[in-house]
């Protein structure tokens, strides 16, 4: 089945540092990709996504790009903030309902 | 911004017994998930539903668990007699009309199953 995989965390970067997070994923065919990001003590958000090859999903400030030829969509942001920190997790749809997620970032931002 | 909601956040039980977790999904979504996470795993999916029926189930969706949408807004995940590795975040979802694509996740009800 289809499958991501995240770049291994914790994250520890001070602010207005660069970020980035690497996800790759395997699949038949070329899922919509997202970036979900949880808040501590809050629920999934949905961040950014992308449907087709060469689409860049952006919000906040954050981007990714959907790369067919490398099979990733790695998350980046030019000048992280403290409000960023929070776990990032990848994710691939499978099919037309079944989200496969990443095993999660989490990202410590310091002052 | 309209939210997807689940109750209760933290609910403890006794292994064996039955819980019930609720959820109410966004108004006029028509799509509508069960996610878990067990502590420092990944996020896996469990099952959707649409049109008052199971569409996809994963393999963890055994017999033990049963999905209900016994009116027009609760959707509920029941566990019939809970085992200790029940114990996780169990995170609900829903889908609107038109962006199947797309799902809106609630906050999530810790199980913990002792």
């Amino acid at each position: 089945g289809d499958s991501v995989t995240q770049m291994e965390g914790p994250v520890t970067l001070s602010e207005e540092a660069f970020l980035t997070i690497n996800c790759t994923y395997t699949a038949t065919g070329y899922p919509s990709l997202f970036w979900y990001v949880q808040y501590p003590g809050e629920g999934l958000q949905l961040l950014l996504k992308a449907t087709k090859a060469d689409d860049k999903g952006s919000n906040k400030g954050f981007e990714a790009t959907y790369r067919k030829e490398t099979t990733s969509f790695h998350l980046e942001k030019g000048s992280v903030q403290v409000s960023d920190s929070a776990v990032y997790f990848c994710a691939a749809l499978q099919g037309a309902q079944k989200l496969v997620f990443g095993q999660g970032t989490r990202l410590t931002i310091n002052p | 911004e309209p939210e997807v909601t689940q109750t209760p956040s933290h609910q403890v039980t006794q292994m064996g017994q039955e819980v019930i977790l609720r959820c109410v999904p966004i108004s006029n979504h028509l799509y509508f998930y069960w996610y878990r996470q067990i502590l420092g795993q990944k996020v896996e999916f469990l099952v959707s539903f649409y049109n008052n029926e199971i569409s996809e189930k994963s393999e963890i969706f055994d017999d033990q668990f049963s999905v209900e949408r016994p009116d027009g807004s609760n959707f509920t995940l029941k566990i019939r007699s809970t085992k200790l590795e029940d114990s996780a975040m169990y995170f609900c979802a829903s889908t609107p009309r038109g962006v199947t694509d797309t799902q809106y996740f609630g906050p999530g009800t810790r199980l913990t199953v002792l």
